[in-house]
C-alpha cells in the first residue's frame, strides 16, 4: 500500500530536548516536504527536499533541522525545542516537486512542547 | 508571492443541504489550485484539483468547485452534504514551476442531522 509514514504519533517533551520526528514514503516519490498546521494559519511548511542531498527552506524554518540521505526518509530534527514548536505535523511527497503533483500526506504528528 | 485566503473559518449545516466554501487567491503569476479535505486525527486528502482546462472541476465524494481567473477564486461546493462530510477543508495553490504549496487557513464544516 502506497504510504507516507510518520513516527512518533504524539509527543509530550520539554523544552531543549532534542526530538527527532520520522518520515517515510515507499512510492520513489522525488519530493518531500514539512508543514506545521496550527489553528487559523493552515499548513505553512517547514522545509522541503527535490531528491537526495538537496533540501531548502520553506515559510517557517527557524528552529528545524532537516536531512535527506536516502530517498525514501526525510526526519525533521528540533535540536532545542521550544513550547512555540507545539504544534500539528505533517510530512508530505509527491513524485516530483509541487507543481501539479497533488502532494501524499502522512498522518501528523502531534507535538506538545513544555 | 502567492496567498490563499479561505474566507469562512467554520460553516455549520444541516445534512443533505448544500455547502459552498469559499477560497480566495493572489499571485502574479500561473497557478494550479487544490482542494483538500482532512478527517479528525487524519492526515490531508486530496479532493480536486485545477490544472488547466474547464473551469468546473469534478473531484471525490460529489465535491466541484469552480476556477474563476477574473476573481482569482476557487470555491467548493456540493449540493446535498452527508454527515460523514464533517471535517476541514483546505484549499491550496502552487505555482507551474514551483517547489511550494501554499495553504488557505482552512473552513471547519460540522454537518448537523
Amino acid at each position: 500500500e502506497a504510504q507516507v509514514t510518520q513516527n512518533p504519533r504524539y509527543l509530550i517533551t520539554v523544552t531543549g530536548k532534542k526530538l527527532t520526528v520520522t518520515c517515510s514514503q515507499n512510492m520513489n516519490h522525488e519530493y518531500m516536504s514539512w508543514y506545521r498546521q496550527d489553528p487559523g494559519l493552515g499548513l505553512r511548511q517547514i522545509y522541503y527536499s527535490m531528491n537526495v542531498e538537496v533540501t531548502d527552506k520553506g515559510d517557517v524554518p527557524e528552529g528545524y533541522k532537516v536531512s535527506r540521505k536516502e530517498k525514501r526518509n526525510f526526519p525533521l530534527i528540533l535540536e532545542s525545542p521550544s513550547p512555540n514548536q507545539t504544534s500539528l505535523y505533517f510530512c508530505a511527497s509527491s513524485f516530483s516537486g509541487v507543481g501539479n503533483q497533488p502532494q501524499h500526506f502522512g498522518d501528523g504528528t502531534r507535538l506538545s512542547i513544555l | 508571492a502567492q496567498s490563499v485566503t479561505q474566507l469562512d473559518s467554520q460553516v455549520p449545516v444541516f445534512e443533505e443541504a448544500p455547502v459552498e466554501l469559499r477560497c480566495n487567491y493572489s499571485s502574479s503569476v500561473s497557478v494550479y489550485l487544490f482542494w483538500y479535505v482532512q478527517y479528525p486525527n487524519q492526515g490531508l486528502q486530496l479532493l480536486l484539483k485545477y490544472l488547466s482546462g474547464s473551469t468546473l472541476v469534478k473531484g471525490i465524494n460529489g465535491f466541484e468547485a469552480e476556477f474563476n481567473k477574473s476573481q482569482t477564486s476557487f470555491h467548493l461546493r456540493k449540493p446535498s452534504v452527508h454527515i460523514s462530510d464533517t471535517a476541514e477543508y483546505f484549499c491550496a495553490v502552487s505555482r507551474a514551476a514551483g517547489n511550494k504549496l501554499t495553504f488557505g487557513g482552512g473552513t471547519r464544516v460540522l454537518v448537523k442531522p
